[in-house]
């Protein structure tokens, strides 16, 4: 049972760069998340997802973009990178939005330290 | 907005010893669960421990416990016999009832001494 995965895990830009993270999961979630961690401030979230078709906006959207055409894959895009992006970027999912039973644990991927210079 | 606060950004402890790491937060809501996430150089995000807000009991995970006052919004962890392994970057975290974003302290790094 692989998880949540992501790739890649380490990956430097050049300001004004694209690239997409990616992330997927096996476990067929229904919620998807990213975060982006900075150091004193900890993990806040970017985007999510409560199912296929379905995405919106967390605390710190500015800069990324994020689609969800299956219930595997949420793909987080940065469209022209900014040495402000450079952080480490999580991936989490969890069965539902909602909490209960199996739903109150959200597991991560092993993360994406992007640097931009 | 949830907010959730981890004033110690750095703590120590000597192997076999216990250690307590801070936690408070603000909500207006009554119904929430809160959680204590453990982060190894490895960077991966382990669930150490978790408390239902409407569950006056304290959560405990072997040597690792948690004191939950509702009314003051405090959520601390207790590591008790603490070992090398426990070394780590600590976070807590609040999760409303009612949907399913994780709002994260800042962390706390903990040291261990042999």
């Amino acid at each position: 049972n692989a998880g949540v995965t992501q790739t890649p895990k380490f990956q430097v830009l050049k300001t004004g760069q694209s690239m997409t993270l990616q992330c997927a999961q096996d476990m067929n979630h229904e919620y998807m998340s990213w975060y982006r961690q900075d150091p004193g401030m900890g993990l806040r979230l970017i985007h999510y997802s409560v199912g296929a078709g379905i995405t919106d906006q967390g605390e710190v959207p500015n800069g990324y973009n994020v689609s969800r055409s299956t219930t595997e894959d949420f793909p987080l895009r940065l469209l022209s990178a900014a040495p402000s992006q450079t952080s480490v970027y999580f991936c989490a999912s969890s069965y539902s939005e909602g909490v209960g039973g199996q739903n109150e644990k959200l597991f991560f991927g092993s993360g994406t330290q992007l640097s931009v210079l | 907005a949830q907010t959730v606060t981890q004033s110690q950004p750095e703590m120590s402890v000597q192997e076999a010893e216990t250690v307590t790491l801070s936690c408070t937060y603000d909500t207006s809501e009554s119904d929430y669960y809160l959680f204590w996430y453990k982060q190894p150089p490895s960077r991966q995000m382990i669930l150490v421990i978790r408390q239902e807000a409407y569950k006056q009991q304290n959560a405990t995970e072997n040597r690792f416990s948690v004191n939950f006052q509702k009314a003051a919004k405090s959520f601390s962890l207790k590591i008790s016999d603490s070992q090398l392994g426990d070394a780590a970057m600590y976070f807590c975290a609040y999760r409303s009832a009612s949907y399913g974003k994780l709002t994260f302290g800042q962390g706390t790094i903990l040291t261990v001494h042999p």
